[in-house]
């Protein structure tokens, strides 16, 4: 159980682009979703958290008008990087909870974000 | 603020060998800890969580960490490390705040399994 799909798990495109990225909780409702950046060999940094029905709550220093976060269900939340340059490319993961407190965070497999 | 000390960046161990990793951290109230573990362009899997009660908490794959207050520290073990266990593992703690319970994750310890 707690089965999380990210889509897609590779993309490479040209500067300017906007690319779209979803993630889905398959077997469970996700009532919090949280968007991930990792650089190599670092550690996961978050960007911002995002509640069905609701705005996402951005981390300090993310720009919200870059990193368009839309979580429109309790199973799909999607992050779009807009005018993507290649400083944006890096490993984007998500992860969905459940309920509600501490509960685990369940993560996707993560999308290779490589902008030219 | 809470915040999350993996001391060992690499572990080298030989199949078969113990392992433990490290995780400390800082945090005022009793946190919520995990252990993640993520294989090379992949996502992360929950190893084990501790919320409360008994302090030794059994994992999948054979992994066990233990909760100790007053070293605010929450390693992770293995009695016999297998070749697939090479791997990131990240220790977290999740903690109330702006972003909901967000996890605050450590900066990794990458591990090498040698024959």
């Amino acid at each position: 159980g707690a089965v999380v799909s990210q889509h897609p798990s590779r993309v490479i495109c040209k500067s300017g682009t906007s690319v779209k990225i979803e993630c889905r909780s398959l077997d469970f409702q996700a009532t919090t979703m949280f968007w991930y950046r990792q650089f190599p060999k670092q550690s996961l940094m978050l960007m911002a958290t995002s509640n069905e029905g609701s705005k996402a709550t951005y981390e300090q220093g993310v720009e919200k008008d870059k990193f368009l976060i839309n979580h429109a269900s309790l199973t799909l939340s999607t992050l779009t990087v807009t005018s993507a340059h290649p400083e944006d490319s890096s490993f984007y993961i998500c992860s969905a909870r459940g309920g509600q407190g501490g509960q685990p965070q369940h993560f996707g497999d993560g999308t290779r974000l490589s902008i030219l | 603020a809470q915040s999350v000390t993996q001391p060992d960046i690499h572990i080298t161990v030989s199949e078969g060998a113990s392992l433990e990793l490290r995780c400390n951290y800082s945090y005022g109230a009793t946190p919520y800890l995990f252990w993640y573990v993520q294989s090379p362009g992949q996502g992360l899997q929950l190893l084990l969580k501790y919320f409360s009660g008994d302090t030794l908490v059994q994992g999948i794959k054979g992994f066990e960490a233990e909760f100790k207050r007053s070293q605010s520290s929450f390693n992770l073990r293995k009695p016999s490390v297998h070749w697939s266990d090479a791997a990131e593992y990240f220790c977290a703690v999740g903690a109330n705040s702006n972003s909901g319970y967000a996890l605050n994750f450590g900066k990794g310890t990458s591990l090498l399994v040698t024959p």
